[in-house]
Parts: structure tokens; C-alpha cells; sequence
């Protein structure tokens, strides 16, 4: 399958702490893609890094890839009680679509 | 901009019965994309069109599942019969450009439960 992993299932933390998250696949990419789920809003589009970039910053958001393990990492720092959430990693797998992971919950607690 | 509008945002039907969705991607968006979501997991592709050709729906169970994009703007995705694994959250998705290659723009989903 080319689906991607994420790690932790399930992440709580408290308001103003950061989060990490992390993002397995297993075949070559031309990108991955980081999107945030939850009631309100639906499924967003947080960060896009490319195959060829190591690190990729947007607000509170920092994104990481290593293409030689085939991982990435979400950091959110500085959390608030709306980044409560479901996050997923999706990759192209070098094809036409997107495959997206089993997601991590993310709890905020204020 | 206007987002990717979906209607129904709920539908209970019974096994066996039929069920058809609909979605308006944003304007201008030449790829469209069906997802299933079935609780505790991630989006699944079930077909791609790039205007009103299909890119790939090698994950659509065709015997039962069917989807058009007339005139390359709106899409209907039909089940037909309905059975009880159906029951999933059904997303739309737009983009410029094709599969994995940019941002993709969701809707709300249609919430489809079968019993």
C-alpha cells in the first residue's frame, strides 16, 4: 500500500505546548502533503514540501521531510485549544493522486 | 472564492437501496476528486477526473459505484445497491492541478449512513 502511517494515533497535550507529529509512506515521492480535519472546517490544506526541500516553515507550522527514511514530522507550536483536530500526511507516490495516512488526533487542552 | 459545495450533507438509506451525491468544485478547477472516508480513517480515492475525463478510478468498486462530470464542471458519484460497508463520509475535491502535485480544496462531505 501506498498509504502513509502517522505517529501518534492519539496525541494530548495542554494549550501553549508544541506538537509533533510524524508521517511514515513507503515509496518514492515528488511530494508530501500535510491537511488538518476537523467538524468545523472540514479537511484543509496545511503545508505541501517537495522531494527536493528539507524543512518548510508557515506560521506556527513547521514541516520536515527525510526522503532517505522515507519520514516526515509536523511541529505546531505554541498550540491552541482550534488546533484540536485530526492531521493527516498525504503523499503522490510518484503517481497522479494522493494517498492519504490513517491521521492523528490531536487534543488542546486549555 | 467560493469553496467546493456538496449536497446532501446527510443521507440514511436502507441496504440495497440507491444513493446519489452531488458537487460544484471552485471554478476553474479542472481536476475533481471523489474520497471516501469511512470513520477513524484516512481519505480513500475512489476516481479522479481531469475536466470530464477520468484520470483514475482503479479504487471505484464499479459494480456498484458509478461517477460523471458532465460538461466538465459538476459530478454526481451514485451507489446502487446500497450495502451496510457503504456507510462513510463521501468528500469532493478540487485543484488546479492534477493529483498529487498541488493543494487539493475539500467540502463538508455527504455523511452517509446505510442500514
Amino acid at each position: 500500500s501506498q498509504q502513509g502511517e502517522e505517529d501518534p494515533q492519539a496525541l494530548s497535550i495542554q494549550e501553549g505546548e508544541n506538537a509533533t507529529m510524524n508521517c511514515s509512506y513507503k515509496t518514492s515521492i515528488n511530494n508530501l502533503q500535510w491537511y488538518r480535519q476537523n467538524s468545523g472546517r472540514g479537511l484543509v490544506h496545511l503545508i505541501l514540501i517537495r522531494s527536493n526541500e528539507r524543512e518548510k516553515h508557515s506560521g506556527r507550522l513547521r514541516v520536515t521531510l527525510d526522503t532517505s527514511k522515507k519520514s516526515s514530522s509536523l511541529l505546531i507550536t505554541a498550540s491552541r485549544a482550534a488546533d484540536t483536530a485530526s492531521y493527516f500526511c498525504a503523499t503522490d507516490g510518484g503517481a497522479n493522486n494522493l494517498f492519504f495516512g490513517t491521521g492523528t488526533r490531536l487534543t488542546v487542552i486549555p | 472564492e467560493a469553496g467546493v459545495a456538496q449536497s446532501p450533507r446527510y443521507k440514511i438509506i436502507e441496504k440495497r437501496q440507491s444513493v446519489a451525491f452531488w458537487c460544484n468544485p471552485i471554478s476553474g478547477h479542472a481536476t475533481l476528486y471523489w474520497y471516501q472516508q469511512i470513520l477513524g480513517q484516512g481519505p480513500k480515492l475512489l476516481i479522479q477526473f481531469q475536466n470530464n475525463g477520468v484520470v483514475d478510478d482503479s479504487q471505484l468498486p464499479k459494480d456498484r459505484f458509478s461517477a460523471e462530470r458532465l460538461k466538465g464542471v459538476d459530478s454526481t458519484l451514485k451507489i446502487q445497491p446500497a450495502k451496510l460497508e457503504d456507510s462513510a463520509v463521501y468528500l469532493c475535491a478540487s485543484s488546479l492541478t492534477g493529483g498529487g502535485f498541488g493543494e487539493q480544496y475539500f467540502g463538508p462531505g455527504t455523511r452517509l449512513t446505510v442500514t
